[in-house]
């Protein structure tokens, strides 16, 4: 079955303490691989799109890499602003686009 | 419009009431998705538009919700006869690719509507 898993499910960091994100997937045809950021009460906000295994993206303290099989999302040195839920998405045979549930980070000062 | 815009953002329906939900994509958006979003989880697919046609509507959890975008631009998804399990986060997202064998772009989403059935 078809399927997109994130962990861990919450992460707690201290302010400056550098962590990564999750995310496998068994799918077929992966078509690409979008990582997204969610504030409560916020639709998704685009971050990165990674279409083949190698493949990496860079944004401020944010950097995303791709292998067959799962996608991280490095964070360098995060600052309280980053506390969201950082949802992963695949998009494969044509028009499926499915989420993973999201992995909520939680960073104190 | 300059982003992805839904209303009603907030809807509380009694029991068995019929609530129509409206998205207005981004000018120019091809693909349009709809999804729903459970407390602490991730968007559930509902159903994809590609212009106005309906693609994919297998997310759809029942007869009682239906999807419409009739000219290709505005959409809107309806429940009929809500129920409380139908209290959810409804979140539109649009893109610029056409998919079918072609690099697909990131959707960009909106707000939500944050139904309530009391």
């Amino acid at each position: 079955e078809d399927q997109v898993t994130q962990s861990p499910e919450a992460l707690r960091l201290q302010e400056g303490e550098s962590s990564s994100l999750n995310c496998s997937y068994t799918v077929s045809g992966l078509r690409g691989l979008f990582w997204y950021r969610q504030d409560p009460g916020k639709g998704p906000e685009f971050l990165f799109t990674l279409y083949s295994a190698g493949e990496e993206k860079e944004k401020e303290r944010l950097k995303a890499t791709l292998t067959k099989k799962e996608s991280f999302l490095h964070i360098t040195a995060p600052k309280p602003e980053d506390s969201a839920t950082y949802l992963c998405a695949v998009i494969y045979n044509f028009n499926k686009f499915y989420f993973g549930s999201g992995t909520k980070l939680n960073v104190k000062p | 419009g300059a982003g992805v815009s839904q209303s009603p953002r907030y809807k509380v329906a009694k029991r068995g009431q019929d609530v129509a939900l409206r998205c207005d994509p981004i000018s120019g958006h091809v693909s349009l998705f709809w999804y729903q979003q459970a407390l602490g989880q991730g968007p559930e697919f509902l159903t994809y538009f590609q212009n106005e046609a309906q693609l994919d509507k297998s997310g759809l959890p029942s007869d009682r919700f239906f999807a419409e975008r009739p000219e290709g631009s505005v959409s809107t998804l309806k429940i009929q006869r809500t129920q409380q399990e139908d209290s959810a986060v409804y979140l539109c997202a649009s893109s610029l690719d056409r998919g079918w064998g072609r690099t697909f772009t990131e959707a960009f989403f909106g707000q939500g509507t944050r139904l309530t059935v009391v």
